[in-house]
């Protein structure tokens, strides 16, 4: 199964609104993970099973979405948060990731 | 707490072989899967495979990249996991994670998620 994210990349500013998308080629229900990864460390999961929160991480993140479509948002974006996003879906084996969305300081 | 140390990283030739091991501590290691992710320089992430847990036999899974080249075993008396990979390729270049599987229990149960992760370790499959 491929896993679509997009945009590659964006520019954003603290406080901003930022969404980002997984489409993946063929449905995987609400097997969709989130993990934020920053240069140099290993990735952190933010989401799993496409909506659930994981334990620690800030309520400005969310996850939607079943299917084929998906979206993570971080509806207030901290200084923290610029990164790269990564999508992974545990329906089907192969096991995949998305490309990655790389989160930029404007 | 929760800890997973990757080891066994280093520098091959193409057609070598390198053991990883990815050591367990501060949770229940026969409950849960294990996945083993790779990362080339400046790349996006890949799933390697996966180790079952005791209730699911212990079995295997591999991506059709490494399938036939990787092996993944472990020690439960260790509370380790290995990665064998034998006939390396320059592309299989990249830092290894190691990361630990939720276990979802519920009507039906899950296991997935990579909820812990080790540090990585860098293997180097060059000339």
């Amino acid at each position: 199964i491929q896993l679509t994210q997009s945009p590659s990349s964006l520019s954003a500013s603290v406080g901003d609104r930022v969404t980002i998308t997984c489409r993946a080629s063929q449905g995987i229900s609400s097997y969709l993970a989130w993990y934020q990864q920053k240069p140099g460390e290993a990735p952190k999961l933010l989401i799993y099973a496409a909506s659930t929160l994981q334990s620690g991480v800030p309520s400005r993140f969310s996850g939607s979405g079943s299917g084929t479509d998906f979206t993570l948002t971080i509806s207030s974006l901290q200084p923290g948060d610029f990164a790269t996003y990564y999508c992974q879906q545990f329906n089907t084996y192969p096991l995949t990731f998305g490309g990655g969305t790389k989160v930029e300081i404007k | 707490e929760v800890q997973l140390v990757e080891s066994g990283g280093g520098f091959v030739q193409p057609g070598g072989s390198l053991r990883l091991s990815c050591a367990a501590s501060g949770f229940t290691f026969s409950d849960h899967y294990i996945d083993w992710v790779r990362q080339a320089p400046g790349e996006g992430l890949e799933w390697v495979g996966r180790s079952r847990n005791k209730v699911n036999g212990y079995t295997t899974e591999y991506s059709p990249s490494v399938k036939g080249r990787f092996t993944i075993s472990r020690d439960n008396s260790k509370n380790s996991v290995y990665l064998q990979m034998d006939s390396l390729q320059t592309e299989d270049t990249a830092v290894y994670y190691c990361a630990r599987q939720m276990s979802i229990v519920g009507t039906t149960p899950f296991w997935g998620y990579s909820d812990y992760w080790g540090q990585g370790t860098l293997v180097t499959v060059s000339s």
